[in-house]
């Protein structure tokens, strides 16, 4: 089975300094990876993903993340935190090239951002 | 891009009742929709996975007389919880495969809806 971890349920950093949210993977097939993110009280908004090819994936609102298959991880990043960035964020994984396979999700690390 | 559309967004109910939520792909057509159940502060649990014009296939745990699952067309899922109990009480999440239509596109895409937060009283 495919299954994610994600290290620290919360992530406190200043407005602007580096954001760093850690996924790591365990999966017996090349995998898909994403990471999501949610607000209070709302469903599920798509960050970025990894199929194959290039391992340094960019998303939305300035966030990449990394593929390495050598560490098994999948970390978010993102250079400058801001404010809207507070956030509950999850790492998600699905089996490679199977479309009917659901998401498995981490369990999540909420993003605290200070002033 | 692609959207889901789930409703109610909030739902409050008896002890006993049963709730439907419904979940439909907006500009898309969707085979496969997959339903979440989020509890406080946690994760996203796979509940069941529902396939159009085929039964639903539920996880290992989920009772699906309690959950009953509907695809009836490739862009509507309906999710009812029958003789609902507090313990229902819970933000569930619909999501449909999109491939290709958002900005991110690609196989294994899911939009997620906006959630139903259900309250047995």
């Amino acid at each position: 089975a495919q299954s994610v971890t994600q290290l620290g349920s919360h992530v406190s950093v200043s407005e602007g300094a580096l954001v760093l949210l850690r996924c790591n993977y365990s999966s017996s097939v090349p995998p898909y990876l994403f990471w999501y993110v949610q607000y209070p009280n709302q469903g599920l908004q798509l960050l970025l993903k990894y199929t194959t090819g290039a391992t340094l994936v960019k998303g939305i609102n300035g966030f990449e993340a990394e593929f390495k298959k050598s560490e098994t991880s999948f970390h978010l990043t993102k250079p400058s935190a801001h404010m809207s960035d507070a956030a509950e964020y999850f790492c998600a994984v699905t089996p490679y090239s199977n479309s009917g396979y659901a998401l498995n999700f981490g369990k999540g690390t909420s993003l605290l951002v200070t002033p | 891009g692609a959207v889901v559309s789930q409703h109610p967004s909030w739902v409050i109910c008896k002890s006993g009742t049963s709730v439907k939520i419904e979940c439909r792909s907006l500009d898309f057509q969707a085979t496969t929709m997959f339903w979440y159940r989020q509890f406080p502060k946690q994760s996203l649990m796979l509940m069941a996975t529902s396939n159009e014009g085929s039964k639903a296939t539920y996880e290992q745990g989920v009772e699906k007389d309690k959950f009953l699952i509907n695809h009836a067309s490739l862009t509507l899922s309906t999710l009812t919880v029958t003789s609902a109990h507090p313990e229902d009480s819970s933000f569930y999440i619909c999501s449909a495969r999109s491939g290709g239509l958002s900005t991110l596109s690609g196989a294994n895409v899911l939009t997620f809806g906006a959630g139903s937060r259900l309250t047995v009283l």
